[in-house]
């Protein structure tokens, strides 16, 4: 069964450094997400895609952090500089239609923590 | 900006119990769906509705919409320890997508 990729699975880092992490949606999906999800909490969507194009970033920090999918299948998000605040787990999600009408599909996350 | 608030935080109940999630939106929905999140995995897709009133079905899990498609409820029957782990609802208006804060469901044996 097709799956979303993502790694790092962990990353430890000390604040003020930088931090990337990398996505492969399931092949053929359009839409893809990247959320972040603070321990007890639900995922808060931070910016969505579909192809290459930026949809949605109204959530995402662009003092610090950046999303690229340069050529529309897997995705980059990167943390510049690191903050002790941004220590969670960053699920990336992909759909083959706009999320308003399909479900995601998420990857198993890379927990970040800073020290 | 739109919220959407799920009660209870947690809920421990005894296996054969069931189980009942509530969740409500500051805002009308055009759809909402529902993931679960076992502990220590990621969140996976159970179920959308999409009409007014609408009642789904799957097993032992009871999806509801509210007439007014401001709430919803999951409500899991006879649970066991399968069930285990957080339920998510996910309201969407105006072409924007919320997460709730989930409830913790825990089973014991």
């Amino acid at each position: 069964e097709a799956e979303v990729a993502q790694s790092p699975r962990y990353k430890i880092t000390e604040k003020s450094q930088a931090v990337a992490f990398w996505c492969d949606p399931i092949s053929g999906h359009a839409t893809l997400y990247w959320y972040r999800q603070i321990l007890g909490q639900g995922p808060e969507l931070l910016v969505q895609f579909q192809d290459e194009s930026v949809v949605d970033d109204s959530q995402l920090p662009k003092d610090r952090f950046s999303a690229e999918r340069l050529k529309g299948v897997d995705s980059t998000l990167k943390i510049q500089p690191a903050e002790l605040g941004d220590s969670a787990m960053y699920l990336c999600a992909s759909s083959s239609m706009p999320r308003e009408w399909d479900e995601q599909f998420f990857g198993p996350g890379t927990r970040l923590t800073v020290l | 900006g739109q919220q959407v608030m799920q009660i209870p935080q947690y809920q421990h109940v005894q296996e054969g119990e069931d189980f009942t999630t509530y969740c409500n939106s500051s805002t009308t929905l055009s759809n909402i769906q529902w993931y679960k999140q076992r502990p220590g995995g990621h969140p996976v897709f159970l179920i959308q509705l999409v009409k007014s009133g609408e009642v789904k079905k799957q097993k032992r899990l009871t999806f509801q919409f509210g007439e007014a498609k401001k709430n919803s409820s999951l409500h899991i029957t006879a649970t066991q320890t399968t069930d285990v782990g957080t339920y998510f609802c996910a309201g969407n208006a105006g072409n924007m997508l919320t997460f709730g804060g989930g409830t913790r469901l825990m089973v014991k044996p």
